[in-house]
């Protein structure tokens, strides 16, 4: 699976938009981008995916560059209940079962 | 509707003791994923079920660790001789077919060996 490297940390301001970038230079033509976060003292929870179009639904819109080597998840509206880690996924769909989580990016999103 | 759900929340026992967490996965779901994250630490995958079959059984971290589904539905993660460098919280996933990333998670159970 494509490598991916997240910055570990990010800070917003409460009401602007957070944009979190991903790096996955590596990714192959049928693997996908997957975005989660965790919340303190929660599970994971699925925010969004996309193969190479730019999606958008109630939680977020992911932007994925042309060549596919680089994503980012946007929060268009942060609130303080956005601050979380936040983990960008790249896998096959239909190959494997598990998802492989890295370090993320901590959000915090400030008053 | 409901989503996944663990019990118990918490568990505190003895160095040694045996342990049963139960995953109840959303309805309609055939796969199921158990995932453990230890204080500070990733998420670490243990092992999937493809209904009531776990095809590939590498992940666990040792042979203490068992795990069985039945009737296609509730999940039990089962620690024999518990040891201190269990204490983690276990975590339930459940997707609607294997391969789907679109993973629904439980709220964990964090279990706690002294």
């Amino acid at each position: 699976d494509a490598k991916t490297t997240q910055p570990p940390s990010m800070d917003c301001a409460e009401g602007r938009a957070a944009n979190l970038p991903c790096n996955h230079s590596t990714i192959s033509g049928n693997e996908y981008v997957y975005w989660y976060r965790q919340i303190h003292s929660q599970g994971p929870q699925y925010i969004i995916h996309g193969l190479k179009n730019n999606e958008t639904n109630e939680m977020a819109s992911l932007i994925i560059t042309e060549d596919r080597k680089s994503s980012t998840l946007i929060l268009p509206h942060a609130t303080l209940r956005d601050t979380a880690v936040y983990y960008c996924i790249v896998r096959v769909e239909g190959s494997q079962g598990n998802l492989i989580f890295g370090k993320g990016t901590k959000l915090s999103v400030k008053p | 509707g409901a989503g996944v759900s663990q019990s118990p929340s918490n568990k505190v026992t003895e160095k040694g003791k045996d342990v049963e967490l139960r995953c109840d996965p959303i309805s309609g779901h055939t796969a199921l994923y158990w995932y453990r994250q230890s204080l500070g630490q990733g998420l670490e995958f243990l092992i999937y079920f493809q209904g009531n079959s776990a095809p590939d059984k590498s992940g666990l971290p040792s042979d203490r660790f068992s795990a069985e589904r039945t009737g296609g539905s509730v999940s039990t993660l089962t620690i024999q001789r518990t040891q201190q460098e269990d204490s983690a919280v276990y975590l339930c996933a459940s997707s609607l077919a294997f391969g789907f990333y679109e993973q629904y998670f439980g709220p964990g159970t964090r279990l706690t060996v002294t």
